[in-house]
């Protein structure tokens, strides 16, 4: 079945120790996104690819980065990790931009 | 912020009764979205309504969307255990700029 998949489903780090989140899909679609969600809040846009072309968040920290490499794969990195970058990391798809977006599980991601 | 807002907060219905959540958004769109979120999930597309769109049915689904009001109602008819989740709108505005703002979401309980 065409899907989202993130990995890992829960990461603990270590505060200041980098780490990296990832998605693939199957869908071939030409949108990624990546999301921030904190508890009992909305999903909040970090930065997104259309194909290749990165957009990010104005409000979005440059301790966030993100690696597009091909079609399928998508990484989320944070350089510096603080208490505030606990959260659950969604990844999302979409076959036409502004359009539905397939979702993964997301990766939670616990900082000590 | 453009980010929509959703009312109620929560609701807790008996199963079987109907469920109705509002959304409302701040700039004109071009698509509005209803996604699901099982708790420590993922979101879950459920349905899609076009600005030139009234309503819209899925199954038990039933969405409403007033751009003069700038709001939109989602109806979950004859509501089950399984319906329990949260509930975010998104809308795709219509600057053409590829993502979704989401709603602050409603968190709905069916109890048994």
């Amino acid at each position: 079945d065409a899907m989202v998949i993130q990995n890992p489903r829960y990461q603990v780090t270590q505060f200041g120790k980098p780490v990296t989140l990832s998605c693939s899909q199957t869908l071939n679609h030409n949108v990624m996104y990546w999301y921030q969600q904190k508890s009992s809040q909305a999903p909040k846009l970090l930065f997104h690819y259309y194909d290749k072309d990165f957009n990010n968040e104005a409000d979005t920290p440059d301790n966030f980065q993100s690696r597009r490499p091909n079609t399928s794969f998508c990484f989320l990195d944070i350089r510096s990790p603080g208490l505030g970058d606990a959260a659950m990391y969604l990844c999302a798809t979409s076959g036409v931009a502004g359009e539905t977006q397939y979702f993964g599980p997301g990766t939670r991601l616990l900082v000590l | 912020s453009q980010q929509g807002e959703e009312d109620p907060q929560a609701l807790s219905i008996q199963e079987g009764e109907n469920a109705t959540m509002n959304c409302s958004y701040k700039t004109s769109i071009n698509n509005l979205q209803w996604y699901r979120q099982n708790s420590g999930r993922g979101l879950v597309h459920l349905i899609l309504i076009r600005s030139n769109e009234r309503e819209k049915h899925s199954g038990r689904l039933r969405v409403t969307l007033d751009t003069s009001k700038k709001s939109s109602s989602l109806l979950i008819t004859a509501s089950r255990a399984a319906d329990t989740a949260s509930y975010f709108c998104a809308t795709e505005s219509n600057f053409g700029n590829e993502k979704l703002t989401f709603g602050t979401g409603t968190r709905l309980t069916i109890i048994p």
